[in-house]
Order: structure tokens, then sequence, then C-alpha cells
């Protein structure tokens, strides 16, 4: 089944304690990215890559980095998470750019304490 | 102000009734998509447009290039269709890359 997984669904961490999220897909896309969504303010663009080793960065990049050694993977990481990045992240692939449909992941959930 | 704005921001309707959604943009685009999220938090693409009208079942998206304008709508509404819209376009100056989103519209459809 073609599919986009995220790791965890659900984490609860406390400030300044290292994370990763990580992000996988089945489908052989180029394109990968990851948004954040809060309330009021919608999904916003944290960091994107059209391919491997090429990554940039979104409209909110700041606290977090990413890396792509492999096609399928995407992992987020939070190398000193804050409160301020509780959120609900999402991990998304296209084919090739967002020029295409996006499949997203199902979400996960982080809560900084 | 927002590039992407949505509305109406929340929608309640009855079954049956006929659904419109609006985009508005504010920068040259490659490329819209429609997006469909539940209750529970899961999105699901349900149109791309570079131009012109696409429909799929009761959905029909359209957009309007000149006027930076698009639309959703839904025919023959079911509390089913019940859930969170949103808007995104994809910028064609400067990085072509980056998806922008709108801040969603919340359809809600009673029986």
């Amino acid at each position: 089944e073609a599919q986009v997984t995220q790791n965890p669904r659900y984490l609860i961490t406390v400030t300044g304690k290292k994370l990763t999220v990580t992000c996988s897909q089945n489908m052989n896309h180029e394109y990968m990215s990851w948004y954040r969504q809060d309330p009021g303010l919608g999904l916003r663009q944290i960091y994107y890559s059209m391919n491997v080793e090429v990554t940039d960065k979104g409209d909110v990049p700041e606290g977090y980095k990413v890396s792509r050694k492999e096609k399928r993977n995407f992992p987020l990481i939070l190398e000193s998470p804050s409160p301020n990045q509780t959120s609900l992240y999402f991990c998304a692939s296209s084919p090739s750019s967002p020029s295409y449909e996006q499949y997203f992941g199902p979400g996960t959930r982080l809560t900084v304490t | 102000k927002n590039e992407v704005e949505q509305s109406p921001q929340n929608l309640t309707a009855q079954e049956g009734e006929f659904i419109t959604i609006n985009c508005s943009y504010s920068v040259g685009i490659s490329a819209l998509h429609w997006l469909q999220q539940h209750p529970g938090g899961g999105i699901v693409s349900l149109f791309m447009l570079s131009s012109g009208k696409k429909k799929h079942g009761r959905l029909i998206a359209t957009i309007n290039i000149q006027e930076k304008h698009s639309s959703l709508h839904i025919t023959a509404s079911h509390p089913r269709d019940s859930a969170v819209y949103i808007c995104a376009v994809l910028n064609s100056g400067g990085s072509n890359y980056k998806l922008t989103f709108g801040k969603g519209t919340l359809l809600t459809v009673n029986p």
C-alpha cells in the first residue's frame, strides 16, 4: 500500500531533550516536506527536500534540522525543543515537486513541557 | 496580510445543500491545491489545479488565474463531508518548491 508513515504519532517531552520524528514513504517520491499545524495559524512549511542530499528552508525553519540521506526517509530533528514547538507535525511527499498531488503522513502530535 | 485567504472560516449546512468555499491569493502561482482534513487530523489531497476546472464525484474545483481566485464546490452535501478544507498555493516566483496555505474552512453538514 502506498503510504507515508511517521513515528512517533504522539510524543510528550521536556525542554532541551533532543528528539527525532521519522518520516518514510514507499512511493519512490523525490519531493518530501515537513509542516507544522497550529490553531489559528494553519499549516506552515518547515523544510523541504527536492531529492537525496538536497534540502531547503520553508517558512518556519528555526529550531529544526532535517536530513535526506536516502530517498525514502526524511527525518525531522529538534536538537533542543522548546514549548513553542508544541504542535501537530505532518510529513508529505509527492512525485517530483509540490505541483503534484501531495501525500500526507498521519501526523505527529508533539508536546514540549 | 496572508498570501492565501479563505472564506468563509466556518460554514454550517444542512444535508443536501450546495456548498461553496472560496480561496483568494495575492501572488502569481503555478499550482493550487485543495486539501481535506477530517477530525482526528489526517490530510488528503482533493485536487491540484493550474487552470480551469476539475470534478471528482460530488466535488468540483475551479480556478480563475486572472482573478487569483479558486472555489471548491460540494454538491448534495452529506454529513461525512464535515471537515476542514484547506487551500494551498505554489508560488511561481522565487522558490517554486514552497507551499503557502490558507487557514482553512471548517465545514459542518448536519443531517
